[in-house]
């Protein structure tokens, strides 16, 4: 089974709007981390956000946000007021247990997005 | 600051050569690690280290070595490579969560072909 599924393969928004992006997971740990990354046509990885498993409210990092909905599973990523430098591709991660380990993370699939004029 | 430095950015091999992919950090990290991204994919880990002299395997080891000599610098090597190992290589480093989020600080990526 895919630890971490990510549904949309591209996602098409318009500038100035927000775009949410979709990520479940699937883990029996409950002591668990879940980032998003960015990555630009130049190809570099960005680390946007993170949340923890027991964190009791939803990250934020300036236009980002983190809708955790543990009980569903799901961590999904919203962009709020888009901008044309928001395309790019975007990875849901999952790292299983919180300390120790090596850091060791699952990746999606990526959801391609792509900020219209 | 250098943070993830990773050489050499692009790569043609024929099948059966070897070659080492360079990997080094200037943020004093205890843990580095290496994935490959493929088309549709996403990115898979390769092998980690989560100190000098430790090392251990991920989800797709097969074909590749590692050795982690000191804290700044963790080599890929690709012993006999085969087209399957055409990808973009991803070097990354971090610290354990205890001393933040622990995310993956990366490398710029390294372009491997194999003919």
């Amino acid at each position: 089974a895919q630890k971490i599924t990510q549904t949309q393969p591209g996602m098409f928004v318009q500038e100035k709007e927000a775009v949410t992006l979709d990520c479940t997971y699937d883990t029996s740990d409950p002591s668990y981390g879940l980032f998003w990354y960015k990555q630009p046509s130049s190809g570099e990885m960005i680390f946007l956000i993170y949340q923890g498993s027991y964190d009791q409210q939803n990250a934020t990092e300036g236009r980002y946000s983190l809708n955790f909905q543990k009980a569903r599973k799901s961590a999904n990523l919203v962009i709020s007021a888009s901008q044309l430098g928001d395309s790019a591709m975007y990875f849901c991660a999952m790292r299983e247990g919180l300390t120790g380990g090596g850091n060791k993370l699952t990746f999606g699939t990526g959801t391609q997005l792509k900020v219209e004029l | 600051n250098a943070g993830v430095t990773q050489t050499p950015k692009f790569q043609v091999l024929k099948t059966g050569q070897s070659m080492t992919l360079q990997c080094a950090q200037d943020m004093n990290h205890e843990y580095m690690s290496w994935y490959r991204q493929d088309p549709g994919m996403g990115l898979r880990l390769i092998h980690y280290s989560v100190g000098a002299g430790i090392t251990d395997q991920g989800e797709v080891p097969n074909g590749y070595n590692v050795s982690r000599s000191t804290t700044e610098d963790f080599p890929l090597r690709l012993l006999s490579a085969a087209p399957s190992q055409t990808s973009v290589y991803f070097c990354a480093s971090s610290q354990p969560r205890t001393s933040g989020t622990g995310e993956l600080f990366f490398g710029e990526g390294s372009r491997l072909t194999v003919l």
